[in-house]
């Protein structure tokens, strides 16, 4: 069975530090790892997966196979950045999602 | 482009009752998928439609039934609610390269 997992229901950071959101995966095979966000008030959005390998608002993540993690980071948190953060995991397309519990991120002034 | 439409945006239904909600994808894309999210569970897949075929299916009871038209157009049927049915519903839609889900705005349930 796949399943994702992010440990931090809850995270805060002061404008200008790192942040990282965690996430572990478990799935038998090559999957597909991404992460979703939602601000307030708006529609779930892809911020970026794996394969593109992009930096998307200053975020990055990289997928570690041998620790099963996919945890995003940014090095330097902005007010805007506060949102809810979704891991997710497909076994090879966007087609279907497993997604992990979130993480609502809180950027303080 | 238009994005992802979710009708309605809000529905109060009494238990036992019936609902059908539906999803207009973005233009050109044929696969439309669909996700439950409640405070509890999370964000779960309910099922995915390719070309008025259901192709994947979640852990949900038989209550749960979809169908897709031929402009890609998809419904989502749950019949016989229940108070645990309340929920919000998200479609998403994909193209055929399948990199990207885009989701709508999701229709509240509330089940009274």
């Amino acid at each position: 069975a796949q399943r994702v997992t992010q440990p931090e229901k809850l995270l805060s950071v002061f404008k200008g530090a790192p942040v990282e959101l965690k996430c572990n995966y478990s799935y038998s095979g090559s999957p597909e790892l991404f992460w979703y966000v939602q601000y307030s008030r708006q529609r779930l959005q892809l911020l970026l997966r794996h394969i593109s390998r992009e930096s998307i608002k200053g975020f990055t993540a990289d997928l570690n196979k041998g620790e099963t993690s996919f945890h995003l980071k940014k090095p330097f948190a902005q007010e805007e950045d506060s949102a809810m953060y979704y891991c997710a995991l497909s076994g090879g397309s966007a087609r279907q999602l497993t997604f992990g519990s979130g993480t609502q991120l809180t950027v303080l002034p | 482009k238009a994005g992802v439409t979710q009708t309605p945006r809000y529905l109060i239904k009494t238990r036992g009752q019936q609902v059908t909600l539906s999803c207009s994808p973005i233009s050109g894309h044929r696969s439309v998928s669909w996700y439950q999210q409640t405070p509890g569970q999370g964000l779960q897949f309910l099922f995915e439609y390719f070309s008025e075929t259901q192709r994947n299916k979640g852990n949900f009871p038989g209550r749960f039934s979809g169908r897709q038209f031929s402009n890609s157009r998809s419904e989502m049927n749950v019949s016989t609610l229940e108070l645990g049915d309340s929920a919000l519903y998200l479609c998403a839609s994909s193209s055929t390269d399948y990199t990207e889900a885009f989701f709508g705005q999701g229709t509240r349930l509330t089940v009274v």
